[in-house]
């Protein structure tokens, strides 16, 4: 079966870093990109940033430059994300998504065709 | 970044009804749009890439149009399954963009 799937809810302080995976299973792995994207209470979908594992690049939205790393792990069909300085506004759900890729320069995500069930992350002291 | 800016941003509309959502881009992506149904509590799903093209498994009711920075989502006759909160998202740049999104609900 084709699916993503996400680790689980995560309660975490302001100031720490949080960590959430997404195993994939179906399909080669290497022949997508894989992204975040991050939906606040109430809120829409923000872009976050993703991957491309066979180009082994990533790339970030500007506002989390510098707070982010995205990574994947072909050896295990995993994609992670880890944001730390934890703030409140970061709590919110966390999806992965799968997509295919454009290979110009540099090579960049297209849509996503495949989403994970989302992880709540809350920020709270 | 490129900015995308969809209306409305409600939409009350009846079962039957003909449904018209527009996105418009900030500057040109030619037709790298996609567009995406997400219900509460539920991951967004895929409707639209490219603009036009449907995803494979959604309902021929659905369909996409436009090119450069204007873009509509058309459902042609709303069934309950569809009320919900669309988005569009562009995929012209490095860095990707979502609209603010569209909430149908039932009228």
């Amino acid at each position: 079966q084709v699916q993503l799937v996400q680790s689980g809810t995560e309660l975490k302080k302001p100031g720490s870093s949080v960590k959430v995976s997404c195993k994939a299973s179906g399909g080669i792995f290497t022949d997508y990109a894989f992204t975040w994207v991050r939906q606040a209470p109430g809120q829409g979908l923000e872009w976050m940033g993703g991957t491309i594992p066979i180009f082994g690049t990533a790339n970030y939205a500007q506002k989390f430059q510098g707070r982010v790393v995205i990574t994947a792990d072909e050896s295990t069909n995993t994609a992670s994300m880890e944001l730390s300085s934890l703030r409140s506004d970061d709590t919110a759900v966390y999806y992965c998504a799968r997509g295919p890729y454009s290979s110009g320069y540099p090579p960049s995500a297209d849509y996503f065709d495949l989403w994970g069930q989302g992880t709540l992350v809350t920020v709270s002291s | 970044d490129i900015q995308m800016t969809q209306s409305p941003s409600t939409l009350s509309a009846s079962v039957g009804d003909r449904v018209t959502i527009t996105c418009r881009a900030s500057q040109s992506i030619s037709s790298w749009l996609a567009w995406y149904q997400q219900k509460p509590g539920r991951a967004p799903k895929l409707l639209i890439y490219k603009a036009s093209r449907l995803e494979s498994g959604v309902p021929l009711r659905f369909s996409g149009s436009g090119s450069e920075t204007e873009f509509t989502l058309t459902i042609s006759s709303l069934q309950p399954d569809d009320f919900a909160t669309y988005y569009c998202q562009q995929y012209n740049s490095y860095s990707k963009t979502f609209g603010q999104g569209t909430k149908v609900e039932i009228k």
